[in-house]
């Protein structure tokens, strides 16, 4: 249990649904980031939030869309996906945005998407 | 752009054995993370290292922030069969949040 919970665990989606994935932090972080992990590839930082304001969008498609109502709370909100969009999407969270000394990035489970 | 090289890409052991891994780059770090995760489930933090040299360990996980500040290595000892998973590090070379990831070491742990 690291603190980071993400619903669904599994989502499968065709290409005109719209889906939402949803993370909640009970750790007090101020900072939440959504990022994508597709097999054999590193880890790629999608969405950043700091004090619920956007600070990071980076070069994401309009068809994920992210939303955060609260500091604990972090949505990414799916439509009109494409099969390549299939992949794990991991939610994470950190004291702040600045880390020296305190840069520990909590990940949650993550949500396994398959858009058919 | 900044890119870390992570091995070996996979590891086959015996139970009991010792292990090392590693990660490199061409570019300075500040800060290197350690994680391990296992199949279906998110990275779990092992260790973190802030400093050049620093040398920190968990449990049976020794992690070190190398002297160049372009590499770090992962040891684990006496390996058992939960070790199973892949262990990646993650790099930020301007202190923030802007973190770069290894591919991972995939570990198999032979009983």
């Amino acid at each position: 249990e690291t603190g980071v919970t993400q619903t669904p665990r599994h989502l499968v989606m065709g290409m005109t649904n719209k889906k939402s994935l949803k993370c909640e932090q009970h750790l007090g972080h101020n900072a939440m980031y959504w990022y994508k992990q597709s097999a054999k590839k590193p880890l790629e930082l999608m969405f950043v939030y700091s004090l619920e304001e956007r600070v990071e969008n980076n070069s994401v498609p309009s068809r994920f869309s992210p939303e955060c109502p609260n500091s604990s709370h972090l949505f990414l909100h799916l439509h009109t996906l494409q099969p390549e969009d299939s992949a794990l999407y991991l939610c994470a969270s950190s004291q702040d945005l600045r880390i020296f000394n305190t840069g520990e990035l909590f990940f949650g489970e993550g949500s396994r998407l398959t858009v058919l | 752009g900044q890119q870390l090289n992570q091995s070996p890409q996979s590891m086959f052991i015996q139970e009991g054995e010792d292990v090392s891994m590693n990660c490199t780059s061409s570019s300075i770090f500040n800060t290197w993370l350690w994680y391990k995760q296992d199949p279906g489930e998110g990275p779990v933090l092992l260790i973190a290292l802030y400093k050049a040299g620093e040398l920190t360990s968990n449990g049976r996980l020794t992690a070190q922030f190398g002297i160049t500040r372009k590499d770090s290595f992962l040891n684990i000892s006496a390996s058992i069969p939960s070790d199973v998973g892949i262990y990646f590090c993650a790099g930020s070379t301007s202190g923030t949040y802007k973190y770069i990831f290894g591919t991972g070491t995939r570990l198999k742990v032979l009983a």
